[in-house]
C-alpha cells in the first residue's frame, strides 16, 4: 500500500526562526510531489511543487531526496501568517487520481 | 475569477436522509475529485471524473454517488448507507488527469454534520 508519512507535530517555533520537516513516501516509482497549505477549516491551497534538483520560493525551499525517499520544506524567517498544516502530496508513475496520496499534514504554529 | 465553488458550505442532516453536495467549476478543467477530511486524517478519494458522463470511484466510494452531466459541474450525494458521513467534504480540479505536475485545484468545502 501506497503510504506517505508526515510528523504530525504540532512544531512550535518562534517568530522569525527557520524550520524544517519533512515527508516519507513508500512508493520509489513516485514521480511528482507537492506541498500544500491549509489554514484551519480551510482548503488546501498549492504552496510550492517539488523539483529534483529543488526549488525556493522566497522564504520558503523544497527538496527531493529520491535515493531516501523524502521531500522536504524548510521556511526562513517564520511569520506568524505562516502557521498552519502543510500537506505533503506525491503522484505514482500511473498517473490518475487514485495514484495520488495525500499526508495527513504537519502543523505548524509560529508564536510571537 | 475562475475558480471552484461548493455549496452549502455547512449542511446539517438527520440520519437516513440523501444530501447532494454542490461543485461548479469555470476552470475549463477536464477533471474533477471529491475528498473526504476527517480530523487528525489525511485526504480520502471518493470519487473522480476524467471526463463528461464517465466518473471512478475512489479508496472511499461505499454510501456515495456522483454524476458528470456537465463539463462543469460535479455534484456528490451522500446516501443513507453512508456510515458515518459527518466530515468536511472537498471538491477539487485539474486540467486533466492527475499525473506528471499537473496539480489539483480546491474548492472551499462543505462541512457536513449528521444529528
Amino acid at each position: 500500500r501506497k503510504e506517505v508519512e508526515q510528523d504530525p507535530g504540532p512544531f512550535n517555533v518562534p517568530e522569525g526562526a527557520t524550520v524544517a520537516f519533512n515527508c516519507t513516501y513508500s512508493n520509489s516509482a513516485s514521480q511528482s510531489f507537492f506541498w500544500y497549505r491549509q489554514d484551519c477549516r480551510k482548503e488546501p491551497k498549492l504552496l510550492m511543487s517539488v523539483y529534483s534538483s529543488g526549488n525556493e520560493d522566497g522564504r520558503f525551499t523544497a527538496q527531493l531526496n529520491r535515493a531516501s525517499q523524502y521531500i522536504s520544506l524548510l521556511i526562513r524567517d517564520s511569520k506568524l501568517s505562516d502557521s498552519a498544516t502543510y500537506l505533503c502530496v506525491v503522484t505514482d508513475s500511473g498517473g490518475g487520481a487514485d495514484g495520488l496520496t495525500f499526508g495527513k499534514g504537519t502543523h505548524l504554529i509560529i508564536q510571537p | 475569477d475562475g475558480g471552484i465553488t461548493q455549496s452549502p458550505k455547512y449542511l446539517f442532516r438527520k440520519e437516513g436522509q440523501n444530501v447532494t453536495l454542490s461543485c461548479e467549476q469555470n476552470l475549463n478543467h477536464d477533471a474533477m475529485y471529491w475528498y473526504r477530511q476527517d480530523p487528525g486524517q489525511g485526504l480520502r478519494l471518493i470519487y473522480y471524473s476524467q471526463i463528461v458522463n464517465d466518473f471512478q470511484k475512489g479508496d472511499i466510494a461505499e454510501g456515495y454517488s456522483v454524476s458528470r452531466e456537465k463539463k462543469e459541474s460535479f455534484p456528490l450525494t451522500v446516501t443513507s448507507a453512508q456510515k458515518n458521513p459527518t466530515a468536511f467534504y472537498l471538491c477539487a480540479s485539474s486540467l486533466r488527469q492527475v499525473s506528471g505536475a499537473n496539480v489539483l485545484t480546491f474548492g472551499a468545502g462543505s462541512r457536513l454534520t449528521v444529528l
